[in-house]
């Protein structure tokens, strides 16, 4: 089975510092990778996901993700964040070709300083 | 609007009671998911359907039941047999077929035990 790991739980920031979340996965196969992020009160929406082709993928609000197969990781950056950027994030995979859900990492706290 | 409808909003559950979870989507979507969510843990997968009359046991179905009847309707009966149901229950649901689509989520149900 595959499994997802983020390096970090809790990220506190400054507003217009540059961001990093790292997520690696383990599984021998070909995946597809999602961001999703939990803002305050909101429900878990998409924030960019990567199946195949140019290993950096952009998302929405200005996010990026770099796709490294050598490394099993998929992180997240951001050149500079805002306070609205304050929220949950998560790394998730599913197996390619799979239709058996997501399996998720535990999810990176941020929280932006203004 | 399309999206997905998860009620209640809260539930309290007393020992050894059974109680329902309700999620509806009116977005035609084929596949449908339980996750449920703890602090610090992330989302993991309870059930999955990829179809109406059909559905899949995820990495922690112990103590759970679902059932897929309509296409819109999803289900989720947390049973006595479940020692731990205190968590934050997500329902998803996406277009289905290859784990490529994302998938898009409701705002969730919190139960408690009393």
């Amino acid at each position: 089975a595959q499994s997802v790991s983020q390096h970090n739980h809790h990220v506190i920031l400054s507003e217009a510092a540059s961001l990093e979340l790292g997520c690696n996965y383990s599984y021998g196969g070909t995946v597809n990778l999602f961001w999703y992020v939990q803002y305050p009160g909101q429900h878990l929406q998409l924030l960019l996901k990567y199946f195949s082709g140019d290993p950096l993928v952009k998302g929405i609000k200005g996010f990026e993700a770099e796709f490294i197969k050598s490394k099993f990781s998929f992180n997240l950056r951001k050149p500079s964040v805002q306070w609205s950027d304050t929220a949950e994030y998560f790394c998730a995979v599913t197996r390619g070709g799979g239709a058996d859900g997501l399996t998720f990492g535990k999810g990176t706290h941020l929280i932006i300083q203004p | 609007d399309g999206g997905i409808t998860q009620s209640p909003k809260y539930l309290f559950r007393k020992e050894g009671q059974n109680v329902t979870l309700s999620c509806e989507q009116n977005l035609n979507h084929d596949a449908m998911y339980w996750y449920r969510q703890d602090p610090g843990q992330g989302l993991r997968l309870i059930y999955y359907s990829q179809i109406v009359n059909d559905f899949q046991k995820g990495d922690i179905a112990e103590g759970y039941s679902v059932s897929r009847e309509k296409k819109e309707s999803f289900p989720l009966t947390v049973t006595s047999a479940q020692k731990n149901p205190t968590a934050f229950y997500l329902c998803a649901s996406s277009i289905g077929g290859t784990g490529k689509q994302p998938q898009h989520f409701g705002d969730g149900t919190r139960l408690s035990i009393l």
